[in-house]
Parts: C-alpha cells; structure tokens; sequence
C-alpha cells in the first residue's frame, strides 16, 4: 500500500520564477492538504483540496495556487517566488467523513519538497 | 496568542525517564486533536489521534482536557529512538475535513 508521494525531493528557483509541485494521495484517501514548513516552526496551513475544489484556504497570497485532478492528486503552484517561499511543502492526505466516518480528518503526510528560493 | 501553543523545548531525559507535554489551544469549538512525531528534516508522522477524553498506545498515552483547552502526551520508559520533535494539531472547527493548525513542535532528546 503505497503512502503519499511527493515530487521532486528538492528544488532551487531563483526569486521570480515559477514552481509547480506535485503529491499523489494514499490510496483511499480522497482529500488533499498543503503545508508549509519553515526552518524550526510547525506546519503552516495553505489550502485543501476535495472534489477537485478548493475546499478551506489558510492565509497565504493568491501567488500560491492547486489543483486537483479526478485521481485525486493534486499540484501546488507558487508564482513570482520570493525568498521567503524557501520552505518545505508538505502534502498530507486523508479521507473524506464520507469515506472514513469519525476518523476522516487523521492526514497523512508525503515526504515534502523542500523548495529553496535564491 | 497563538492558536496552538507547545511546551518550549528541548526536553533532555535519560533513557527509561518518563516525559510530558503540553499543548494549549485557543478556540474551544474544536473537535480533533493529533499528535506527530517529527525526525530531522523527515515528514511528521502521525502517533496518536484523540477525539474524546484521552488515547493509549503501548508507552504513550494522550488526554483531552476540553474545560482547559489543551492536550497532553504522555512517555512512558523512553527509548532512545523516541528522540524526535512532537507537534501537536488542532481540526478548529467541525467540517468535513479541514485544516490542521500546528503547535511550534517540542524537541525531545533522550540521553543513554
């Protein structure tokens, strides 16, 4: 049973330019949720995917952008990179109530990308 | 005040010692509650999820203390693999799904 994938394992961008990340759900779940994570600080909410739609949204700039495709794997998209973009993403996946009744919110998480901006 | 809010660390036990931490929340609607552990530079991995008053699993044990907002994770006989940072999170609100919010994470190291 494969568990939450993530690619690539890193990247460098230079500051401007655009990244697309990608992250495969385990299978059975449904939903998808990106996280940001800073050097020495928790998991920082971006978004949340289920249905193909963005679902719920943390307090990140339009800059940063998904999708989910009818597989249920989805893409986060971060435009005009700044310095401060430099972070590990981190895709966890679950599944929906619909499928897993009380215990639908327990996510799991990819290995991460860990993105640095220069 | 933060919405999640850990122990500062680094907690230093030896081997065997038992260790606790502490995590507050701030809005009481919440629901779900999860701890994870975290290896360097690895993806936190979930240990223990609590939805009513408390969990156990072999040495670890949470409890839920809804009146004052916060959980706890209890360690039992610590082993040396147990060194790791925990987070703690928080579901906020009741929806189908949802997001985490993250405790800053208490590193703990055990010593031999």
């Amino acid at each position: 049973d494969a568990g939450v994938t993530q690619s690539p394992t890193h990247l460098i961008k230079t500051r401007g330019q655009q990244v697309t990340l990608r992250c495969s759900p385990k299978s059975g779940h449904d939903t998808v949720s990106w996280y940001q994570q800073a050097l020495g600080q928790g998991p920082q909410f971006i978004f949340q995917y289920y249905e193909e739609e963005e679902r719920q949204r943390g307090n990140f700039p339009d800059r940063f952008s998904g999708h989910q495709f009818p597989n249920y794997s989805s893409e986060l998209n971060v435009n005009a990179l700044l310095l401060g973009d430099s972070a590990l993403y981190l895709c966890a996946s679950s599944p929906s109530f619909r499928l897993a009744g009380t215990s639908y919110n327990e996510q799991f998480f990819g290995p991460g990308t860990r993105l640095t901006v220069l | 005040r933060k919405e999640v809010e850990q122990d500062p660390g680094p907690f230093n036990v030896p081997e065997g010692a038992t260790v606790a931490f502490n995590c507050t929340y701030s809005n009481s609607a919440s629901q779900s509650f999860f701890w994870y552990r975290q290896d360097c530079r690895k993806e936190p991995k979930l240990l223990m999820s609590v939805y009513s008053s408390g969990n156990e699993d072999g040495r670890f044990t949470a409890q839920l203390n809804r009146a004052s907002q916060y959980i706890s994770l209890l360690i039992r006989d610590s082993k040396l693999s147990d060194s790791a940072t925990y987070l703690c999170a928080v579901n906020p609100v009741y929806n189908q799904g949802g997001k985490l919010i993250f405790g800053q994470g208490t590193e703990l190291s055990v010593k031999p």
